[in-house]
C-alpha cells in the first residue's frame, strides 16, 4: 500500500515563528488533505490540495504531485496552532484516505 | 455545511459487552462513509468503508465479525464493537464526503469528532 511520511515528527516553536511541515507519499494520488487535530481529537480541515498552492490566512499549502510531496506553511505561529498536523492521501478514486505519520507542533509563548 | 457528528463521544464498558457508535452526516447525504481507529499518539488507521445498502469493505487485518458496520441510510452509519476487550480501547473516528461539487466541496472529506472507547 501507499506510504505517507511526515516530517518533522515533533516541532517546538516560539510564538511568532514560521515553520514548514512536509508530507511525502510513495505513489500518485488523486486527493490530498491537510488536517489539524485539536487536543479533543477533532480533525479540522485545513486544505484540500491534490495539486497547486492555496492560502488561508497564516496558513498556506503547496502540493507537487509529480514529485510526490506536499508542504504546509505556518507563519507567525500562535499557541492555538499547537496540536498534531496530518496529511492524508487518496491514491485512487474511492475516497479512502491514508494518513501520514503526523507532526506534533507545540507553540510556546 | 458539511458537518459530521458521532455519538457517543465517550463510552466506558465492561469486557464482553457490545458497543454501538453512530456516525451521521447532518447536512448532506453520503453513500459512503469511512471508519478509522487511532491509538494514543499514533496516526489514524482506516478500518473499513461503509456502503449504503451493501456490505462494508474492510481493510486487511480488520476483523469483520468484531467490528460490525451497518450503513442504514444515506445519513447514518453505525460501528458495533462486539464482545469488546481491553485491546479494543481506542479512539474511533468516522468520515464522509459530500456529493461532488455540492456546496462548493469537491472530493473533500469531513470527519466526525470521534468516540473514545474504554473497555474495562
Amino acid at each position: 500500500g501507499i506510504q505517507v511520511e511526515q516530517s518533522p515528527p515533533d516541532l517546538i516553536l516560539q510564538e511568532g515563528a514560521n515553520s514548514t511541515l512536509r508530507c511525502n507519499f510513495s505513489d500518485s494520488v488523486n486527493n490530498l488533505q491537510w488536517f489539524h487535530q485539536n487536543p479533543w481529537g477533532q480533525l479540522i480541515n485545513l486544505f484540500y490540495i491534490p495539486s497547486g498552492t492555496k492560502q488561508n490566512g497564516r496558513l498556506s499549502a503547496t502540493t507537487v504531485a509529480t514529485e510526490r510531496y506536499s508542504l504546509l506553511y505556518i507563519s507567525s505561529s500562535q499557541t492555538t496552532d499547537s496540536g498534531v498536523y496530518f496529511c492524508a492521501v487518496d491514491p485512487n478514486t474511492g475516497n479512502q484516505f491514508y494518513f501520514g505519520t503526523g507532526t506534533s507542533l507545540t507553540v510556546i509563548p | 455545511g458539511a458537518v459530521v457528528s458521532q455519538h457517543p463521544s465517550r463510552v466506558i464498558c465492561k469486557s464482553g459487552t457490545s458497543v454501538k457508535i453512530e456516525c451521521r452526516s447532518l447536512d448532506f447525504q453520503a453513500t459512503t462513509m469511512f471508519w478509522y481507529r487511532q491509538f494514543p499518539k499514533k496516526s489514524l488507521m482506516l478500518m473499513a468503508t461503509s456502503n449504503e445498502g451493501s456490505k462494508a469493505t474492510y481493510e486487511q487485518g480488520v476483523e469483520k465479525d468484531k467490528f460490525l458496520i451497518n450503513h442504514a441510510s444515506l445519513t447514518l452509519s453505525t460501528l458495533t464493537v462486539t464482545s469488546a476487550h481491553p485491546e479494543d480501547s481506542s479512539f474511533y473516528i468516522c468520515s464522509a464526503r459530500p456529493p461532488a461539487l455540492a456546496g462548493g466541496y469537491y472530493n473533500e472529506q469531513f470527519f466526525g469528532p470521534g468516540t473514545r472507547l474504554t473497555v474495562l
